[in-house]
């Protein structure tokens, strides 16, 4: 099992609906959650980071954590067709250091 | 505030040869780390300075290399220069090393070895 997974995606969402995008992790990176936002050709954008089991709520930005299950999670209500791009899941591992996913693409369908 | 700076923006090698890549921190931030990022795949952790010491490196060979100054900039060397090494070169900063802490990305240098 990779440390961090996600679905490489396209997934397709119309706007205006609720885009959600997950990421498993394993045991070896469990201290911090983060999830960036990249657009083809540039650098990660850091949207949200989650450090306790639960929701944390940011604009039309929603990341959720479950420790038990070993997953996170990151809901964009609202979808824009600016919220088309790829989105990146990235965990701490015991060095501090960031272990990324693969990432999701999103694309948001006018 | 300024954010995260790189240079160059681009960069044209040839195989063999050797690059040095420049960064520049948030004002503040005292950690800086490096990371490669070839299209398609999440961005893969080379190294990370704090306090000008290295507080970890990745698994890349011994051609990557990395400092950081006084004033919290760095620096990636790389040496011998392999057409695999064609990628996205990423600096992030954040306040410390820790968990707790960001990191936030600059632009990127985009490297391509012919």
């Amino acid at each position: 099992q990779k440390e961090v997974e996600q679905n490489s995606g396209p997934l397709s969402v119309p706007e205006g609906a609720i885009a959600s995008l997950n990421c498993t992790y394993s045991d070896r990176v469990s201290q911090s959650f983060f999830w960036y936002r990249q657009y083809s050709g540039k650098s990660p954008e850091l949207i949200m980071s989650i450090y306790s089991n639960g929701d944390k709520e940011d604009g039309r930005f929603t990341a959720q954590l479950n420790k038990a299950s070993q997953y996170v999670s990151l809901l964009i209500r609202d979808s824009q067709p600016s919220d088309s791009a790829t989105y990146l899941c990235a965990a701490m591992d015991s060095n501090y250091q960031l272990i990324w996913g693969a990432g999701t693409k999103l694309i948001i369908k006018p | 505030d300024a954010g995260v700076t790189q240079s160059p923006t681009h960069l044209i090698k040839t195989r063999g040869q050797h690059v040095t890549l420049r960064c520049s921190p948030i004002s503040g931030h005292k950690s800086v780390s490096w990371y490669q990022q070839v299209l398609g795949q999440g961005p893969q952790f080379i190294f990370q300075y704090y306090e000008k010491e290295e507080r970890g490196r990745g698994n890349f060979p011994d051609r990557f290399s990395a400092r950081q100054f006084p004033n919290y900039s760095s620096e990636l060397n790389v040496n011998a220069l392999l057409l695999g090494d064609s990628a996205l070169y990423l600096c992030a900063s954040s306040l410390g090393s820790r968990s707790a802490y960001e990191q936030y990305f600059g632009p990127g240098t985009r490297l391509t070895v012919t």
